[in-house]
């Protein structure tokens, strides 16, 4: 069945360097759709950014992804780690049009040391 | 204003006692979803409906049901609560037609604890 793979529970890291978040995916559809979701301390969960086109670079709030189908890959990206960004990260999957259900990953912990 | 609201905020419940938890969206989606969320297992997909009078199971719908009574409500109940069932629960609603892709819109969260 469909799944989604984040291999890294927690990544610390120090501000200013940059951030890289894993997302690997299985799915038998040809055109998913891929999110990125960032859940703050006593926040809801919300969207950061999504894609469904193949090595098009996505971009929002600093972060950035690009969805590979060659390698069933869409990690996520920053240049500079601020303390701010510090949070837990969904990936996630969804077959795209006429979707029902989304996919989640396990999620990464992102915590930016000063 | 918040477009997902979920009631109680926070919940203690004795084991074997019925809890029931209660979503509300404004945002006119036909989807809606309930989810916990366990460190370890992220957001795991309990039930979810796709319009009033509809449910389906999820991933973990074991010990869960739902009712979707109308476009608005969702609410996920636990008849017979147990400790395992200790957790923080997340409604959430979403819209899968044309160019939506189905993007969540989530609660702020009820925290359950059950004794």
């Amino acid at each position: 069945g469909d799944s989604v793979t984040q291999t890294e529970g927690l990544v610390t890291l120090t501000e200013g360097l940059p951030v890289m978040l894993n997302c690997t995916y299985q799915t038998i559809y040809s055109n998913p759709f891929l999110f990125w979701y960032v859940h703050y301390l006593n926040e809801s969960p919300r969207l950061l950014l999504k894609s469904s086109t193949d090595n098009k670079r996505t971009e929002h709030q600093g972060f950035h992804a690009t969805l590979h189908k060659s390698s069933s890959s869409f990690h996520l990206q920053k240049s500079s780690a601020q303390l701010s960004d510090s949070a837990l990260y969904y990936c996630a999957l969804s077959k795209g049009t006429n979707a029902y259900k989304v996919i989640f990953g396990k999620g990464t912990h992102l915590h930016v040391l000063p | 204003e918040a477009a997902v609201t979920q009631s109680p905020r926070n919940k203690v419940a004795v084991t074997g006692g019925k809890v029931t938890l209660s979503c509300n969206q404004t945002n006119n989606h036909n989807n809606m979803y309930w989810y916990r969320q366990d460190t370890g297992h992220g957001l795991r997909l309990i039930h979810y409906s796709y319009g009033a009078g509809s449910t389906e199971k999820g991933d973990i719908p074991d010990g869960y049901k739902a009712s979707r009574p109308s476009q608005e409500n969702f609410s996920l109940i636990l008849e017979l609560a147990t400790p395992s069932q200790t957790s923080v629960y997340f409604c959430a609603s979403g819209d899968s037609g044309q160019g939506n892709q189905d993007t969540q819109y989530f609660g702020p969260g009820t925290r359950l604890l059950v004794l």
